[in-house]
């Protein structure tokens, strides 16, 4: 079976700091990779999907990156951290590419920057 | 560009009482569709989708929702609410390329 997993589970973080999320998907291959962020109120915003290793689509222009290095790792970064990318980072993974697909979540990321 | 409504921001309901939450979307073709829950702190559970077929799809935990084209509605159903149901409930329209979710829909169940 597939299993999800990312890391840390929280972060506190100063303004101006770097940033690493990581996102790992076992139990498959060559999956379809997403970063959401998700603010009290306001559901969940795509950031990033990829539909394979270095190729990354980003949705929303910001201060945060996100890259492949492996089939199944999955990055979030940014160089210097605001006060607004405080969030929960949820990281999703899914067979087919896209909407017409079920994307499985990951238990999250709560990140506040201080 | 395809967008999703779930108009109640929060809902409370009665333990053993029935649940309702609505979904409006909007897509120009036909959509395909997902409920997901979400419980405190941690991160989305699929209860459902729609693809196509039959118009009343049913769901793990004793959930169902119902597609109305009509209406360009996909409600969420519970005929009995367990305390173990309170959570956030989120749904979602599939485009070509991405997943849009609502802003989601808080449930509490009171005993």
């Amino acid at each position: 079976s597939q299993t999800i997993h990312q890391w840390p589970a929280t972060l506190v973080q100063p303004v101006g700091s770097p940033l690493s999320l990581e996102c790992t998907v076992e139990g498959t291959s060559n999956p379809n990779l997403y970063w959401y962020r998700q603010a009290a109120g306001r559901g969940l915003q795509l950031l990033f999907y990829s539909v394979g290793i270095g190729q990354i689509s980003s949705e929303v222009p910001q201060n945060l990156s996100a890259s492949r290095p492996q089939d199944r790792q999955f990055i979030l970064s940014s160089k210097k951290l605001l006060l607004s990318d405080s969030g929960f980072y949820l990281c999703a993974w899914s067979w087919q590419r896209g909407g017409a697909d079920t994307q499985y979540f990951g238990p999250g990321t709560r990140l506040t920057v201080l | 560009a395809q967008s999703v409504t779930q108009p109640d921001i929060h809902i409370t309901v009665s333990e053993g009482a029935s649940l309702e939450l609505r979904c409006n979307y909007s897509y120009g073709a036909t959509p395909y569709l997902f409920w997901y829950v979400q419980s405190p702190g941690q991160g989305l559970q699929l209860l459902l989708k729609y693809f196509s077929g039959d118009t009343l799809v049913q769901g793990i935990k004793g959930f169902e929702a119902e597609f109305k084209r009509s209406q360009s509605s996909f409600n969420l159903r519970k005929p009995s609410v367990h305390w173990s149901d309170a959570a956030e409930y989120f749904c979602a329209v599939g485009g070509d390329y991405k997943l849009s979710f609502g802003a989601g829909t808080t449930v509490t169940v009171r005993a």
